[in-house]
């Protein structure tokens, strides 16, 4: 089956200590993005690629960086500058004008 | 930038009343979508509204789309516990090429039973 894989699931972080999130999709979608959910406030964008060595910085991309050097792999570092850390974390991806097509996110725990 | 503003932010009913969550975009669409995320999942795709004063249906699930293509609706007609979530309307500025997807706060239902 095609998909988006997110891992790990849970991910515990001590502060100042840079994290890798991964992201790795199987279904041959041009563009990937972040995404960052906090309660209440909706899914705010990171980073998205539109295509491979391309990215470009969403709404809240301070303390975060990512590469595309795979078409099927998008990674995120959650850096020791990111002031607030803790969220949950979704990867998605799409082709042309289609939805996006959500991983089930990782959920990051800093303290 | 664009903004995307979704109310109410909570609704809680009861088992076979209604629901309504609306959205409205500070800057003229040119498609929105709604998604569905349940307690604890990802969000799901539901539909997507591309035509001024567009209308569609899914079983007890109608999206309306504004004519002048800056607000959007879901309604859910007779509640049922399988409907809790957070609903999120999102919206593409401009044309087909640009890819960044602007998503409202989302408005979290819970039904009881």
């Amino acid at each position: 089956d095609g998909g988006i894989t997110q891992s790990p699931k849970y991910l515990f972080r001590k502060e100042g200590q840079n994290v890798t999130l991964s992201c790795e999709q199987n279904l041959n979608h041009d563009a990937m993005y972040w995404y960052r959910q906090d309660p209440g406030q909706g899914l705010r964008l990171i980073y998205y690629s539109q295509i491979v060595n391309d990215f470009q910085k969403g709404d809240i991309a301070e303390g975060y960086s990512v590469s595309r050097e795979k078409k099927e792999s998008f990674p995120l570092t959650v850096t020791s500058a990111q002031k607030n850390p803790t969220a949950f974390y979704l990867c998605a991806s799409r082709v042309g004008g289609s939805p996006l097509h959500f991983g089930n996110g990782t959920r990051l725990t800093v303290t | 930038g664009q903004q995307v503003m979704q109310i109410p932010q909570y609704q809680h009913v009861q088992e076979g009343e209604d629901f309504t969550t609306y959205c409205n975009s500070s800057t003229t669409l040119s498609n929105i979508q709604w998604y569905k995320q349940r307690p604890g999942g990802h969000p799901v795709f539901l539909i997507q509204l591309v035509k001024s004063g567009e209308v569609k249906k899914q079983k007890r699930l109608t999206f309306q789309f504004g004519e002048a293509k800056k607000n959007s609706s879901l309604h859910i007609t007779a509640t049922q516990t399988t409907d809790v979530g957070t609903y999120f309307c999102a919206g593409y500025e401009g044309g087909g090429s640009n890819y960044k997807l602007t998503f409202g706060k989302g408005t979290l239902l819970t039904v009881n039973p």
